[in-house]
């Protein structure tokens, strides 16, 4: 039973750099799979932001491309998002998920809890 | 980029109710599209995949069709804990959602 955790500070000042951590239980991520951050800003829709495979291939929304990094430590079983230079909009709940390939498409078929983070000025 | 828009965007209906919402893609999908339940406070589930594909372990009241530009999701019965937001979810060259799609009971 897969199950993703996420951690980090749940404030951070704008203009620096948003660091949470993704902690994966009752699967290796050696095992494949991609692997990925999904936000919810207050009371709006989602939005994905990158995800990453076991090679270190990345793939990012080109909205937030040039801000974000998503790395994994396959050693310690987790994955990690960068989100630099950040302001108020980037206040929001922020998911870990999996990224998974069925037959003809890609979903997102594990969710972690999601953690608030808050943009304060 | 694929743009998806989904309505309505809110609806309130009753137990019982056959309620079916709509995801309108602007360049056809093939069936690569899936469907997402959110409870409030509650992190999303998985649906539907593959545009009909019911998901392991999600009641049979739900259901999905469409390829294209065009796709459904339907409850054929609502029930109270249906109260929640669908998104509908496509990846062409990266993923994306619809704007959602709040149920009220």
């Amino acid at each position: 039973h897969v199950q993703l955790q996420e951690s980090g500070p749940g404030l951070v000042k704008a203009s620096e750099t948003l660091s949470l951590t993704c902690s994966v239980s009752g699967f290796s991520i050696n095992s494949g799979y991609y692997w990925g951050w999904v936000r919810q800003a207050p009371g709006k829709g989602l939005e994905w932001i990158g995800s990453i495979y076991l090679t270190g291939f990345t793939y990012y929304n080109p909205a937030l491309e040039s801000r974000v990094t998503v790395s994994l430590d396959t050693s310690t079983n987790h994955f990690s998002l960068d989100l630099k230079s950040v302001t108020a909009a980037d206040t929001a709940v922020y998911y870990c998920v999996r990224d998974t390939n069925y037959r003809t498409g890609w979903y997102f078929d594990v969710w972690g809890r999601g953690t608030l983070v808050t943009v304060t000025s | 980029a694929v743009q998806l828009t989904q309505f309505p965007s809110s609806l309130s209906a009753s137990v019982g109710d056959r309620v079916t919402i709509t995801c309108r893609a602007s360049q056809g999908l093939g069936t690569a599209l899936g469907w997402y339940q959110q409870r409030p406070g509650k992190s999303p589930q998985l649906l539907i995949f593959d545009a009909s594909n019911l998901q392991s372990g999600i009641p049979s009241r739900f259901s999905a069709t469409g390829s294209g530009t065009d796709f459904t999701l339907t409850i054929s019965s609502l029930q109270p804990e249906d109260s929640a937001s669908y998104y509908c979810q496509e990846f062409n060259t990266y993923p994306a959602f619809g704007g959602g799609t709040r149920v009220e009971i």
